[in-house]
């Protein structure tokens, strides 16, 4: 099955740092663009993050860029979004999502939680 | 507040047929034909239901189909279904990044 699976969520104080991961299964991960979104529990999905196959390009939402750092490792087949300065608007399910290469995710995580709280 | 604007919520009866409409700007859906539709029933992920406007994945019925005119993309879903009752996400690709409605949930009554 193609499966993603997201982990590393949890509580942290306003500034602190969180890292997640995403765990890939059932297809060649390395051929495949990886996203993160968020969604507030009842609100709408943000994109947050994006990252190609390779490892060697990626871009930000502005309203986490400089704090947020999207990365990979092909080998463990692993996605990674590391969280810096976390503020009480990060508060959200994090999911992990393949690229569909037709501008869109067709695979999604169960998504992970994060809350900032002071 | 989200870039795209979607009603907060619709509803019909087992059968009927049910449009939601998404309005983004002359800089997402007006300029990209590259809208998607995502299903997400309550504590689930999103599940995409359509692409490129109108392009069904595979395994999603053909009562789910899409439209564009101008900067407002729609979703219509006909002989509605018990199951079809969730929210359902419009996003836009928007000059190297995503954006996304704030989410429409749909009753079957």
């Amino acid at each position: 099955d193609v499966q993603v699976a997201e982990s590393g969520g949890g509580l942290v104080q306003p500034g602190g740092s969180l890292r997640l991961s995403c765990a890939a299964s059932g297809f060649t991960f390395r051929n495949y663009w990886m996203h993160w979104v968020r969604q507030v529990p009842g609100k709408g999905l943000v994109w947050v993050s994006r990252i190609n196959g390779a490892g060697t390009y990626t871009n930000h939402a502005d309203s986490v860029k400089g704090r947020f750092t999207i990365s990979r490792d092909n080998a463990k087949n692993t996605l990674y979004l590391q969280m810096n300065s976390l503020r009480v608007e990060d508060t959200a399910v994090y999911y992990c999502a393949r690229d569909s290469d037709h501008y869109c995710t067709d695979v999604w995580g169960q998504g992970t939680t994060v809350t900032v709280f002071s | 507040q989200s870039a795209l604007t979607q009603p907060p919520s619709a509803s019909g009866s087992p059968g009927q047929t049910v449009t939601i409409s998404c309005t983004g700007t002359s800089s997402d859906i007006g300029r990209y034909n590259r809208v998607s539709w995502y299903q997400q029933h309550p504590g689930k992920a999103p599940k995409l239901v359509l692409y490129e406007v109108a392009t069904r994945p595979s395994g999603i019925p053909d009562r789910f189909s899409g439209s564009k005119s101008g900067n407002t993309a729609s979703l219509t879903v006909s002989g509605l279904q018990t199951e079809d009752e969730a929210d359902y996400h419009c996003s836009s690709y928007a000059d190297n990044k995503w954006v996304f409605g704030g989410g429409t949930k749909l009753t079957v009554l």
